[in-house]
């Protein structure tokens, strides 16, 4: 099955980038996502990429992809203490219509 | 409504008892998600209904997990038998048919004792 990893823990300081990384194993042509979870709160779609993009670019939000890795990262610039939250990435699988979500990523900026 | 809908938003059981957690979707939306939050594991995928075709299950964890959704709408997400393992938040989504931007609810906390 469809297996999608990242680093559960990102610590940077307030005005610095904060890059989140995640891999997947199997990916159907058709958009990868971003989700954000906000304490206490349900997830919500920051930003997605269609399959056939290696960069997409979104006021502070940069995605890369690299298909030929399997590799998606979420680059936020000018992290502000708002932007503390758990990051998901999220990939459809070939053949199917669901979508498999990482392990999430818990962002904290440091004031 | 005007979002997903989740209840009970918290539910505390002892262990062995029944729960339902139930899930209303956008209207319109065809497409619904049922996903395990558990702290450290992610988001955990459990089931998909898609309009009337057969539901996906293939994530439902053992046979004590079965869903149901009515006409097309309403979801019930049923646990028997309960074990303190299945102690997560239960999150519901729907979407447009054939994929696009899940919209969840805010889930419903499972406690176990």
């Amino acid at each position: 099955g469809e297996d999608v990893e990242q680093s559960l823990f990102l610590s940077v300081r307030e005005g610095d980038s904060s890059v989140i990384n995640c891999t997947y194993t199997d990916s159907s042509s058709t958009y990868l996502y971003w989700y954000k979870q906000e304490p206490g709160a349900g997830l919500q779609l920051l930003t997605y990429i269609f399959s056939n993009m290696d960069m997409k670019q979104d006021q502070r939000l940069t995605v890369l992809l690299n298909k030929k890795d399997k590799h998606l990262s979420l680059r936020i610039a000018d992290t502000q203490t708002g932007d503390s939250a758990i990051y998901f990435c999220a990939v459809p699988p070939t053949g199917a219509n669901n979508l498999f979500f990482g392990t999430g990523t818990r962002l904290t900026v440091i004031p | 409504g005007a979002g997903v809908s989740q209840s009970p938003s918290n539910k505390v059981t002892e262990k062995g008892k029944d729960v339902e957690l139930r899930c209303d979707p956008i209207s319109g939306h065809t497409a619904l998600y049922w996903y395990r939050q558990s702290l450290g594991q992610g988001l955990e995928f459990l089931i998909y209904f898609q309009g009337n075709s057969a539901p996906d299950k293939s994530g439902l964890p053992s046979d004590r997990f079965s869903a149901e959704r009515t006409g097309g709408s309403v979801s019930t997400l049923t646990i028997q038998r309960t074990q303190q393992e299945d102690s997560a938040v239960y999150l519901c989504a729907s979407s447009h048919p054939y994929g696009g931007e899940l919209f969840f609810g805010e889930g419903s906390r499972l406690t176990v004792l």
